[in-house]
């Protein structure tokens, strides 16, 4: 079974850009949630989809926004980056919210410059 | 505000002894406690989780105490191993609120050979 599979996975962009992220999740999966990844602060919540609506989201401005598509299938997308945005941003994937075993892809390396 | 704090911020070990990390929360309301384990260039990857009805959970060489009066938890690897040098994640959550995860900020584990 194919695990959870991101693109890209190493992204450079400059400041006042925007940039999308993908996300597909395991066969079968309906939840996908996207966290960011830094030295500093670790792991941070992003948001939650399930059925292609926001569950859950976290304290993050506006500029961070996602989707869900009908095949679970997800994007993040991020506007006017600015240099903090640059992370290790992760998608992980369950059988449903309620179901908690999460299972995290390899991540997108995103570089603002 | 850091809703679960994790220590140390990184451990070397001996090659078979004894790795111990420890995680607090404050909110009484999770009741989910998973820790990840991740490998450099790699998304984090569940190791085994445990629910605060039980005081500990076993399975291998790693195994979780889990202290829900004193609102702690930690995870212990016995025999540590050089492939067990990675970063490890303690986290929690509310398992009726869906898959948002408050995640430790992380130990850094060296098993020395």
């Amino acid at each position: 079974k194919a695990g959870v599979t991101q693109t890209p996975r190493y992204l450079i962009k400059t400041r006042g850009q925007q940039v999308t992220l993908s996300c597909s999740p395991i066969s079968g999966h309906r939840s996908v949630s996207w966290y960011q990844q830094t030295p500093g602060q670790g792991l941070q919540f992003l948001f939650e989809y399930f059925s292609e609506t926001q569950r859950n989201k976290g304290n993050f401005p506006g500029r961070f926004s996602g989707r869900q598509f009908s095949n679970s299938r997800s994007e993040m997308n991020v506007s006017t980056l600015e240099l903090g945005d640059s992370a290790l941003y992760l998608c992980a994937s369950s059988l449903a919210p309620v179901y908690n075993e999460q299972f995290f892809g390899p991540g997108t390396r995103l570089t603002v410059l | 505000q850091q809703q679960v704090k994790q220590s140390p911020q990184s451990l070397i070990v001996q090659k078979g002894g004894i790795s111990i990390i420890n995680c607090a929360y404050e909110n009484t309301a999770f009741d989910y406690f998973p820790w990840y384990q991740q490998f450099p260039g790699k998304g984090p990857a569940l190791l085994i989780a445990i629910r605060p009805d039980v005081s500990e959970k076993k399975e291998g060489r790693f195994t979780i105490s889990f202290n829900k009066s004193a609102k702690q938890f930690s995870l212990h690897i016995m025999d540590s191993q050089p492939g067990d040098s990675a970063t490890y994640f303690c986290a929690a959550s509310i398992l009726n609120t869906g898959n948002q995860f408050y995640f430790g900020t992380g130990t850094s584990l060296t098993v020395i050979p």
